[in-house]
């Protein structure tokens, strides 16, 4: 069965601080995918990021970095001099072949940054 | 373009009323969701149509008809509503759906936000 923890309900910063989301998923699965979504105040979900089990490398883009490894079934998520536009609530999820589509959700990490 | 649009917006409606929810996408997606999302929750998967077929019913109650009338389009009609299905519906979108192996990307919409009194 598949499950992903998000641990951290909601991180508060001051502008400009880095904040880090953790996440930590369970599956059976060899091959499988991780996404993060951003959904800001006003409910749209917003894609982030997509990694695929056989792609360990980390990635940035921009002030968004996302650490992969597999030894500790973590794919943490790192924003970077952190600013008000942040603020939103983040979810990392899970899919894998077995899973028709349907996505696995985290509870979501809450970010508020205030200026 | 990643645009999936939703209409309406907001929609408060008695328990009584029939309405429907409407999302449309122009990516040339061939899998279309629905999912519901409780207040401080994730999204709950409601819906998947893929090639136009329902392939996954989560056991919603059939109070909500999900319609799928083209490979664009999908409707979400509500009838009888409790005020406990008061909530954010969100419609998705992706490549191919239950026949993408899973790696396909959602791509979703703003959401219409729905008060049942």
């Amino acid at each position: 069965a598949q499950k992903v923890t998000q641990a951290q309900t909601e991180i508060s910063v001051v502008e400009k601080e880095d904040v880090t989301l953790d996440c930590v998923y369970e599956t059976r699965d060899t091959t499988y995918y991780l996404f993060w979504y951003k959904q800001p105040p006003s409910g749209e979900l917003v894609f982030l990021i997509r990694r695929n089990s056989f792609d360990e490398q980390n990635e940035i883009s921009g002030r968004y970095s996302w650490n992969f490894q597999k030894s500790t079934s973590s794919f943490n998520f790192t924003i970077t001099a952190s600013q008000v536009v942040d603020s939103a609530v983040y979810f990392c999820a899970l899919s894998d072949p077995d899973s028709w589509g349907k996505l696995q959700f985290g509870a979501g990490t809450q970010v508020v940054v205030t200026p | 373009d990643t645009e999936v649009t939703q209409t309406p917006k907001h929609l408060v409606m008695g328990m009584t009323n029939k309405k429907s929810l409407k999302c449309e996408q122009h990516m040339g997606h061939r899998a279309m969701y629905w999912y519901k999302q409780k207040a401080k929750k994730p999204p709950e998967l409601m819906f998947v149509y893929s090639y136009e077929k329902l392939s996954i019913n989560e056991s919603v109650p059939s109070r909500f008809s999900p319609e799928c009338p083209n490979s664009s389009l999908l409707n979400l009609h509500l009838h009888a509503l409790q005020p406990e299905d008061s909530a954010l519906y969100l419609c998705a979108s992706s490549q191919q759906g239950i026949t993408g192996g899973g790696q396909e990307t959602q791509y979703f919409g703003p959401g219409t936000r729905l008060l049942v009194l």
